[in-house]
């Protein structure tokens, strides 16, 4: 079973300023990393896959980077609808998914 | 479009049964494995089982190991979680998800 590890697990950040989530896997997972985000009462949506490739539809300033054990998502300018939960996802293998904890982004 | 939609969440009492659905629309079922993935209140997401395309994998997560079963009709773009034996830990919701798509979920709650 792959491990993911995401800190912080609370990031508190004004809006405008940026965030900077971390995600590590317990083995190399390349470049099989999604991020997803999550609203409350909502399902999880993605927003980042193969490591740094945007979803249709997602802005700019997301950005995903990393490879191997080691993730980064950035979110350049932070805006009132990005606070929310993230959570980082392997898919190495489809039927072996897993996730991290998920990073709470509040306002500060 | 791929669209993902669960039913069969309900409120059960301990030791009850569910039958979960997810209706599969927008791509070729049988092509894609599937899996269920639950959240608890307030906690983060959990894999809960797979299958393959065409069912020749299953896996499940130890938590639900022995009363959980995953299943898939391609003939129905269907997929199914019989959940059986619950605990108050199973309240959740369930999401059906193909790789990187994800339905709406369907609560779980166990309750006397």
């Amino acid at each position: 079973e792959i491990v993911m590890t995401q800190s912080p697990a609370t990031l508190s950040v004004s809006p405008g300023e940026r965030a900077t989530l971390s995600c590590r896997a317990s083995q190399s997972v390349s470049t099989n990393l999604a991020w997803l985000q999550q609203k409350p009462g909502q399902a999880p949506r993605l927003l980042i896959y193969g490591a740094s490739t945007r979803a249709t539809g997602v802005p700019a300033r997301f950005s995903g980077s990393g490879s191997g054990i080691e993730f980064t998502l950035t979110i350049s300018s932070l805006q009132s609808e990005d606070f929310a939960v993230y959570y980082c996802q392997q898919y190495n293998n489809w039927l072996r998914v897993s996730f991290g904890q998920g990073t709470k982004v509040e306002i500060k | 479009d791929v669209q993902l939609v669960e039913s069969g969440g309900g409120l059960v009492k301990p030791g009850g049964s569910l039958r979960l659905s997810c209706a599969a629309s927008g791509f070729t079922f049988s092509s894609y494995g599937m899996n269920w993935v639950r959240q608890a209140p307030g906690k983060g997401l959990e894999w809960v089982s797979s299958i393959s395309g065409i069912s020749s994998y299953i896996y499940y997560a130890d938590s639900v190991k022995g009363r959980f079963t995953i299943s898939r009709d391609n003939a129905k773009n269907s997929l199914y979680l019989q959940i059986n034996s619950l605990t108050a830990e199973d309240t959740a919701v369930y999401y059906c998800a193909r790789d990187l798509y994800w339905g709406q979920g369907t609560l779980v709650t166990v309750s006397s």
